[in-house]
């Protein structure tokens, strides 16, 4: 399968506590991407990490990429209600081929 | 900013039949895509568009077919719909490509193919 794996495939934590998700791709990438994606909607960007790149920050967000390694890992610090959704991460893999993983399920619990 | 919209939001076609998927998208991007997502599948690419006027197969192309004759518009054919084309379609842009900018997605189409 070409598909991106993730880890776990559902989380369940309380409100303020960190999430993370990992994700594991199988070949060599020119950058990795994650998305989330509320329930019936479209995928929104959340951020771009290139190769070169090691780690990278937005916001309450934070991700790393070990290309060793072929993962990455996205941090959710300080989890609110709205960050209920499921995560997914893309990994760029040439030309215009973007592959997905399967997502993580994230529910923040009030 | 609409961004990318796409319709219909939902459909259901008997198998056999046909129908095309419109997208469109406002903010002046070269490349466009269209994408499949199945339960326990993530997405899969479908078509691609580098430019208008210009299309190449992705990953799942068979059974679809599409066309760009204007740059903010992509358009997704089915031809002769199969219960194994019921899914949800998503349309995403991009400025640069996925190389070097991430995909804007539109809200989906629901399609069920009986």
């Amino acid at each position: 399968s070409q598909q991106g794996e993730e880890d776990p495939q559902a989380l369940s934590i309380q409100e303020g506590e960190n999430a993370t998700m990992n994700c594991s791709y199988k070949t060599s990438i020119n950058n990795l991407q994650w998305y989330r994606q509320n329930s019936g909607r479209g995928l929104v960007h959340l951020i771009l990490i290139r190769s070169n790149e090691r780690e990278k920050h937005s916001g309450r967000l934070r991700v790393t990429l070990d290309t060793s390694k072929k993962s990455s890992s996205l941090l959710i610090t300080a989890s609110r209600a709205a960050d209920t959704a499921s995560y997914f991460c893309a990994s760029q893999q040439g030309a215009q081929k973007l592959v997905f993983g399967q997502g993580t399920r994230l529910t923040i619990n009030p | 900013n609409a961004g990318v919209t796409q319709t219909p939001k939902f459909r259901v076609l008997k198998t056999g039949q046909s129908m095309t998927l419109l997208c469109a998208q406002d903010m002046n991007h070269e490349y466009m895509y269209w994408y499949r997502q199945d339960p326990g599948m993530g997405l899969r690419l479908i078509h691609y568009s580098v430019g208008e006027g210009t299309t190449a197969k992705g990953e799942v192309p068979d059974g679809y077919n599409v066309s760009r004759l204007k740059k903010q518009n992509f358009l997704l054919g089915l031809e002769s719909a199969a219960p194994s084309q019921t899914s949800v379609y998503f349309c995403a842009s991009s400025a640069l490509g996925t190389r070097n900018s991430p995909l804007h997605f539109g809200n989906g189409t629901r399609l069920t193919v009986t």
